[in-house]
């Protein structure tokens, strides 16, 4: 069976530029959540959707958005970027929304200059 | 609200060496904790889970970490490492309930160096 997985791998955008990250979960998953692991850090809480609505929403701001389509795969948008926003974003994937076991994306490392 | 804390930015030990990675969290809610294993340029591998039970939990390749309520923490313990251990080690803690529905909360990580 496939993990989970992230699209693209590594990504250089120019600040002020708008980015899309996309994630597939693990067939039969129906949570996806987002993370941002600036480097040195442990992961960073972003988002969760569970069956295609917002569960929970870390402390980032509204440059920050995602959503989650009917086959329950998710994306993460980022607008007007800045040079903070270089970091490896990871999607974990769960069967449901309790976090019991989440699996990880190999992650998308963007880097913004 | 809940927070990790891992005593040990940097851990390095010699091959054969025993291990112990400490963990300890806060939180107001019961919890469900969580060790992963990050190597580089990867994504995070679950190495063990406590949800309920037994106190004592133990991963495929030789780790085990216990849950200490008293104490708050999740120490991560191997007895003998091997070279292939080195890697950066994250415990996480999500609330069982409530408001922390489903969200994880990473400590700032361990970094595992196994030595010859």
């Amino acid at each position: 069976d496939a993990g989970v997985t992230q699209s693209p791998t590594h990504l250089i955008k120019t600040r002020g530029q708008h980015v899309t990250l996309r994630c597939s979960p693990i067939s039969g998953h129906k949570s996806v959540s987002w993370y941002q692991q600036v480097l040195g850090q442990g992961p960073q809480f972003i988002f969760q959707y569970y069956e295609k609505e917002e569960r929970g929403r870390g402390n980032f701001p509204d440059r920050f958005s995602a959503r989650q389509f009917p086959n329950y795969s998710s994306e993460l948008n980022v607008n007007a970027l800045l040079l903070g926003d270089s970091a490896l974003y990871l999607c974990a994937s769960s069967r449901t929304g309790f976090n019991t076991e989440a699996f990880f994306g190999q992650g998308t490392r963007l880097t913004v200059v | 609200a809940q927070s990790v804390t891992q005593l040990d930015s940097q851990v390095p030990v010699f091959e054969e060496a025993p291990v112990e990675l400490r963990c300890n969290y806060s939180s107001s809610v019961s919890v469900y904790l969580f060790w992963y294993v990050q190597y580089p340029n990867q994504g995070l591998q679950l190495l063990l889970k406590y949800l309920s039970g037994s106190t004592l939990v133990e991963s495929i390749n030789g780790f085990e970490a216990e849950f200490n309520k008293s104490q708050t923490s999740f120490h991560l313990r191997k007895p003998s490492v091997h070279i292939s251990d080195t890697a950066e080690y994250f415990c996480a803690v999500s609330g069982a309930g409530g408001t922390s529905y489903g969200k994880l909360t990473f400590g700032q990580g361990t970094i595992l160096t196994v030595h010859p």
